[in-house]
């Protein structure tokens, strides 16, 4: 079946310019979530969406940072003047309902930024 | 949030059973016990929960201590394609209950 899927794979960008990171969750899955991953800091959480709102934002690590969801699908998450330190995989989850804490989250297979 | 406590790593040989082990002293009675694991080179993968009571899937076991402060993962017989990191997490119940992870333990298994 069709899990979490994340585009593009791979992204190579410059220091100071935007990039745009898509996923698409699981088909009927309210919940959507953005970690990322790097070397220094592990797997950590970004963003928390219920639908198309974003209750929780407290990951996100400056305001360079954005995410936005539509129809209760896919999301993007923004990054604005991409810094090296943004360098990391992020990674997509979705859970079927609230996301409580019974719930499971399922992966996407992230993207792999990396800024030169 | 309650934080939990892994070994580094761990090594298994290749059809024999894994015992990982995770403390977390101070769980609270809300708390669920998660266990990812973490393959190279892919995202994370449910692998089981419990609340009180053990619990069993196709992939593995989770044993819970009676008093909840501790759990142990339970591959009932590793194959090279368990080699990954595993983490034992907690997550509080209610709404948006994100995942925290920590640094999780590396399971290496040999042929």
């Amino acid at each position: 079946g069709a899990g979490v899927s994340q585009s593009p794979s791979n992204k190579v960008t410059e220091k100071g310019k935007d990039v745009e990171l898509r996923c698409d969750p699981i088909s009927g899955h309210t919940a959507l979530y953005w970690y990322r991953q790097s070397l220094g800091q592990g797997l950590e959480f970004l963003i928390y969406f219920q639908g198309n709102s974003a209750p929780d934002k407290s990951g996100l690590p400056s305001d360079r940072f954005s995410a936005e969801r539509t129809g209760g699908s896919v999301s993007t998450l923004t990054i604005q003047r991409t810094q090296q330190e943004d360098s990391a995989v992020y990674l997509c989850a979705s859970s079927f309902n609230m996301g409580g804490a019974g719930e499971t989250q399922y992966f996407g297979p992230g993207t792999r930024l990396l800024v030169l | 949030d309650a934080k939990t406590t892994q070994p580094n790593s761990m090594e298994s040989n290749e059809e024999e059973p894994v015992h990982l082990p995770c403390n977390h002293s101070t769980i609270s009675g809300t708390d669920y016990i998660h266990w990812y694991r973490q393959l190279p080179s892919q995202g994370p993968e449910y692998v089981i929960h419990g609340l009180t009571s053990n619990v069993n899937n196709r992939m593995a076991s989770l044993a819970i201590a009676e008093d909840r402060k501790s759990s142990t993962l339970i591959l009932h017989r590793a194959t090279l394609r368990d080699a990954a990191v595993y983490y034992c997490i907690l997550r509080p119940t209610g709404a948006n209950s994100k995942l925290t992870f920590g640094k999780g333990i590396t399971l290496s298994v040999r042929p």
